[in-house]
């Protein structure tokens, strides 16, 4: 079975564009969720979708919106972009919403996002 | 201060030592402990979860859980150069998102 899929891998923009990642999550989970990862704050949770409706949403700035389409595949925008953006981001996916420890979420390789 | 802490490494082992990887935490409510593995380059996978206190052993790897104390481990016995990643705790209630540490680099040579 495929794993969850990222695109691009990395990506170079400049501060002030805005930039969009894909995730294609393992066939049959319908939930994905979005992660940053930096070194000094480590993974932080951004937002959660299910059945193409956002189901939760972690403390960043409207400026990081998302959404899911109808096979599941999400999409993560982050728009006027900020030098503080550079991090990794991560798509996890599950069967279903909830069930943080009883349904195992698997993440992708992420995409290194630098902003210049 | 956050609400889980973990020492960001490297922590640097020579094969076959025991490792200890730790985390403290703040929220008493935490019930669910996680360890995560991530090599570079690639995303976190699960390793191990824990429920409220105890230990709980997995062939190489035991993850031990203090509440009283705040504070959680994960144990590698044997440590092998594959071993080598970034190894990430991460906790919650039960009913939240979980809520990671930093992650602790760990580098095992041979």
């Amino acid at each position: 079975k495929a794993g969850v899929t990222q695109t691009p891998r990395y990506l170079i923009k400049t501060r002030g564009q805005q930039v969009t990642l894909s995730c294609s999550p393992i066939s049959g989970h319908r939930s994905v969720s979005w992660y940053q990862q930096t070194p000094g704050q480590g993974l932080q949770f951004l937002f959660e979708y299910f059945s193409e409706t956002q189901r939760n949403k972690g403390n960043f700035p409207g400026r990081f919106s998302g959404r899911q389409f109808s096979n599941s595949r999400s999409e993560m925008n982050v728009s006027t972009l900020e030098l503080g953006d550079s991090a990794l981001y991560l798509c996890a996916s599950r069967r279903r919403t909830g069930g943080e420890v009883t349904d195992t979420q698997y993440f992708g390789p992420g995409t290194r996002l630098t902003v210049l | 201060q956050k609400e889980v802490e973990q020492d960001p490494g490297p922590l640097s082992v020579p094969e076959g030592a025991i490792v200890s990887l730790n985390c403290t935490y703040s929220n008493s409510a935490f019930q669910y402990f996680m360890w995560y593995r991530q090599y570079s380059r690639k995303g976190p996978e699960l390793l191990m979860y824990t429920y409220s206190s105890g230990n709980k052993e997995d062939g190489r790897f035991t993850a031990q859980v203090d509440k009283s104390s705040k504070y959680i481990s994960l144990f590698i016995r044997d440590s092998q150069p594959s071993d080598s990643a970034t190894y990430l705790c991460a906790m919650n209630t039960g009913f939240q998102k979980l809520v990671f540490g930093t992650g602790t680099r760990l580098l095992v040579s041979p």
